[in-house]
């Protein structure tokens, strides 16, 4: 079955860049969406459509997208942003949607 | 204000089945449809599966879709996961996500349920 990889971990310092990549076969012809996830709480939408950011989500946190690897980036990173985040996306053919296994994201 | 409102914590015995509401308010039912989505103890996401309120159309993943059943009823905006033959594998948090009407739609945000406990133990 179609799987998306996500580096497990990422530390960075406060007010550093942080970048999460999430690869995929398909991801050239699928979008990705992006969620943060704190402790004990539902996913939040970051970023739709590969490069896309809700209303209400900071400037801070963007997508971008090179071939089979897409990637978020976190511009200034904040104790608040210590959360696991997931990239989503959809298998090729269209039959299910699949999430990547998560990366971790410790601010030091 | 758009709200997904999901049923209470269930504890299960082996090889029972449960059944988990999703109800639905703040926007037209059927504009939407609905994914289910879980989370094991320590462990990341995973998409279950999906169901049209307009169309009726369902997606599930391979592994669980013979035990997996989602259905809607339009007349009172709500969506339900039913999941038959439990195992402690099933143990997790079961979330209802507001999705795409047709199952290729992009959405531009989502709104997600509070999440429903699902303990399967003996």
């Amino acid at each position: 079955s179609y799987e998306l990889t996500q580096p497990p971990s990422v530390s960075v310092s406060p007010g550093q860049t942080a970048r999460i990549t999430c690869s995929g076969d398909a991801l050239p012809d699928q979008y990705v969406y992006w969620y943060q996830q704190k402790r004990g709480q539902a996913p939040v939408l970051l970023i739709s459509k590969d490069t896309e950011r809700p209303s209400g989500i900071p400037e801070r946190f963007s997508g971008s997208t090179s071939g089979t690897t897409v990637t978020l980036t976190i511009s200034g990173v904040r104790a608040e942003d210590e959360a696991d985040y997931y990239c989503r996306s959809t298998d090729i053919n269209n039959n299910y949607k699949v999430f990547g296994g998560g990366t971790r994201l410790t601010v030091l | 204000q758009i709200q997904l409102v999901q049923s209470g914590g269930e504890v299960k015995e082996p090889g029972a089945s449960v059944k988990v509401s999703c109800k639905v308010s703040g926007y037209p039912f059927t504009s939407f449809g609905i994914s289910w989505v879980r989370q094991a103890p320590g462990r990341g996401l995973e998409w279950l599966g999906w169901i049209s309120p307009h169309i009726g159309d369902t997606k599930y993943i391979e592994k669980i879709q013979d035990r997996l059943i989602l259905t809607t009823d339009t007349s009172t905006s709500t969506a339900y996961m039913e999941m038959t033959s439990l195992t402690s594998d099933d143990t997790a948090v079961y979330y209802c996500v507001r999705d795409g009407v047709l199952f290729t739609a992009t959405i531009d945000t989502d709104y997600w349920g509070q999440g429903t406990p699902v303990t399967v133990s003996s």
